[in-house]
């Protein structure tokens, strides 16, 4: 089965620097990428998600980039902010697993004021 | 802006007994789905649900659970006989035919 990856596991960045996070997956029939931000005592909430047939997706501040053929994909945040600060999480979902989402093991990101 | 809804937001029960969780998943969604986490660990899929049948479970979905939607708006969790090991965020989550998961606030499920 697909295999997710992540790193960092905890990540600070001074206010209005960059944050990247990088995950790997496995399993080459990945074909969807999400990424969901979590705070504390709230479910996960998608931020940005990208699919197979694109190289690199931005929604103002925040980008995703993927390499099917390296089998990474990266989670860019700009200008970070303090609200930016969550466990953020990414996952893979593979076409051959049904809808079933393969999750990474998360990154603590702090933004320091 | 619709979301999943999920009722209790803590759960608490003793070892053995059983227990459910209920999710209402976003209205016109036709894919739900069950997930685990574990404090301070990484999300875990448990169940997906589609046409009124399971169409895939993890290892960790055993004779101990049990999905159902009962009616039309309703999708429940329900773990037989609890253990010790059950303590978790249970997050229910929906989605539609574009494959995009949207997750429930979750709920605390502790058994003591």
């Amino acid at each position: 089965g697909e295999n997710v990856e992540q790193h960092p596991s905890t990540l600070s960045v001074q206010e209005g620097d960059s944050a990247v996070i990088k995950c790997t997956y496995s399993d080459s029939a990945s074909n969807y990428f999400p990424w969901y931000k979590q705070e504390l005592g709230k479910g996960p909430q998608l931020i940005i998600d990208i699919r197979s047939n694109v190289g690199e997706k931005k929604d103002q501040r925040i980008a995703v980039t993927l390499n099917k053929t390296a089998k990474h994909f990266s989670l860019h945040i700009t200008e970070t902010q303090p609200e930016d600060s969550a466990v953020y999480f990414c996952a893979a979902l593979s076409a051959g697993a049904g809808n079933q989402f393969y999750f990474g093991t998360g990154t603590s990101l702090t933004v320091i004021p | 802006e619709p979301e999943v809804t999920q009722t209790p937001s803590h759960q608490v029960t003793q070892m053995g007994q059983e227990v459910i969780l209920r999710c209402v998943p976003i209205s016109n969604h036709l894919y739900f789905y069950w997930y685990r986490q574990i404090l301070g660990q990484k999300v875990e899929f448990l169940v997906s649900f589609y046409n009124n049948e399971i169409s895939e479970k993890s290892e960790i979905f055993d004779d101990q659970f049990s999905v159902e939607r009962p009616d039309g708006s309703n999708f429940t969790l329900k773990i037989r006989s609890t253990k010790l090991e059950d303590s978790a965020m249970y997050f229910c989550a929906s989605s539609g035919s574009g494959g995009t998961q949207f997750f429930g606030p979750g709920t605390r499920l502790t058994v003591l």
